[in-house]
């Protein structure tokens, strides 16, 4: 099983519906994040949480919240799909040492 | 604000050439540089990485050039190979041995013709 599992891998949404992206990790690590992919744009942080009772805002929230379920679990929300969302997401898992992050393998969301 | 700039936005090398990618940040707090190379379909995994005190550091064909007083910083694939084809990232944060969350640049695709 893969370290950093997201779901689902692709999606296909309609303007103003509610969307969960989820992930899950084995890693035994605390932190988690979620970023966005945009061609040009790079990854950008949209939400971040060291333990399971602390969440924050990245730089780019707007539109999106986020649930820490457990230590192992992150979900990502959007709670009413625009089109400008469609992107690929990435969940991040990583235990705060120069170990680096590791990503799971993306969800592609397209909102039509 | 993007704190963190790569340059080039794609880039195409022969086999046995060098890739050059570059980088500059704003944020004098950033203590730690990494690269991260994504393959498609897949999400981006930990290259190399570099911390302020040394000016350059390599790992195989990869080396990482750093230079502070510029804040710029560079990676390097030295006898690039079809199998770098990839996107790098460069990215930067702050927070000494413990680092909370990462700046990535804009990514660099890399094409390595054969």
């Amino acid at each position: 099983d893969a370290d950093v599992t997201q779901t689902p891998r692709n999606r296909i949404t309609k303007t103003g519906k509610r969307i969960m992206l989820e992930c899950s990790q084995t890693k035994g690590h605390d932190r988690m994040y979620w970023y966005r992919q945009d061609p040009g744009l790079g990854l950008r942080l949209i939400y971040y949480s060291f333990d399971v009772k602390d969440i924050n805002k990245g730089e780019i929230s707007d539109g999106y919240s986020v649930s820490r379920q457990a230590q192992a679990k992150f979900s990502l929300s959007l709670e009413s799909a625009i089109p400008n969302q469609t992107a690929l997401y990435f969940c991040a898992t990583t235990s705060g040492t120069l170990g680096g992050y590791t990503f799971g393998s993306g969800t592609r969301l397209t909102v039509v | 604000q993007q704190q963190v700039k790569q340059s080039p936005q794609s880039l195409i090398v022969q086999k046995g050439g060098i890739s050059i990618i570059n980088c500059a940040y704003e944020n004098t707090a950033f203590d730690y540089f990494p690269w991260y190379q994504q393959f498609p379909g897949k999400g981006p995994a930990l290259l190399i990485a570099i911390r302020p005190d040394v000016s350059e550091k390599k790992e195989g064909r990869f080396t990482i050039s750093f230079n502070k007083s510029a804040k710029q910083f560079s990676l390097h694939i030295m006898d690039s190979q079809p199998g770098d084809s990839a996107t790098y990232f460069c990215a930067a944060t702050a927070g000494g041995t413990s680092y909370g969350k990462l700046t990535f640049g804009q990514g660099t695709i890399l094409t390595v013709h054969p």
